[in-house]
């Protein structure tokens, strides 16, 4: 069973579509954290959501934390072919801040 | 400011063999964290690094694998007796205060 499971698993749409993917817990956290990680690259980070409830915004990104601090969302605005690729969300755990990744959602966006 | 490096790229290697994943962290990060991505799925932390220290391997496999980070030099991660299960993708991440920074990857593949 992952900490935390991504849904969905896979998403295929047309460019200029609006998509929601999601990442979902039955644990606090303190933080969440969002990547992209393109083929054959290591993941970057896209932002960090820290008060439950709070939204941050990244161009067409929206990113939001769950009022109860357990899951989050990244919703995409008018997708594009250049957003394509692997979208995880991940948790800070330890006095080592080792990050937690969830399954991951792995985005294609059709021209 | 050159980031996180890592070499090599790819890496093959038949049973048996030995495997040694290289990684220079960015310049000033004292913190080295090393994570396996097995194919289709999301990143799982392995082990946690400081200069000369091993912090946190609870995601060690207990056999085979070990890590270093000197005084000087890059950090090793190094497999012993390769098997084909241990074909993934492995990625280091530096860190000094905030935000975990990662490199490129080495993808392994066991012939």
């Amino acid at each position: 069973t992952q900490l935390l499971e991504q849904s969905p698993q896979f998403l295929s749409i047309q460019e200029g579509e609006n998509l929601t993917v999601y990442c979902n817990s039955s644990s606090v956290f303190s933080s969440l954290q969002w990547y992209r990680q393109e083929p054959g690259e290591g993941p970057v980070l896209l932002v960090t959501v820290v008060t439950g409830g709070e939204v941050k915004k990244l161009k067409r990104l929206t990113f939001q934390f769950g009022d109860a601090r357990k899951d989050s969302s990244l919703h995409i605005t008018a997708a594009q072919p250049g957003d394509t690729g692997l979208y995880l969300c991940a948790a800070l755990r330890g006095a080592g801040n080792m990050l937690t990744f969830g399954g991951g959602t792995r985005l294609m966006v059709k021209p | 400011n050159a980031g996180v490096m890592q070499n090599p790229r790819h890496l093959v290697r038949r049973r048996g063999q030995e495997a040694r994943l290289r990684c220079s962290p960015m310049k000033g990060h004292s913190h080295v964290y090393w994570y396996r991505q097995l194919p289709e799925e999301g990143l799982k932390f392995m082990v946690y690094l400081q200069k000369e220290n091993i912090i946190d391997e609870s995601g060690m496999p207990k056999e085979r694998f070990s890590a270093e980070f000197p005084k000087e030099g890059p950090s090793i991660l190094r497999i012993q007796q390769v098997v084909r299960g241990d074909s993934a993708a492995y990625f280091c991440a530096s860190s000094q205060l905030e935000g975990q920074f990662f490199g490129p990857g080495t993808r392994l593949t066991v012939l």
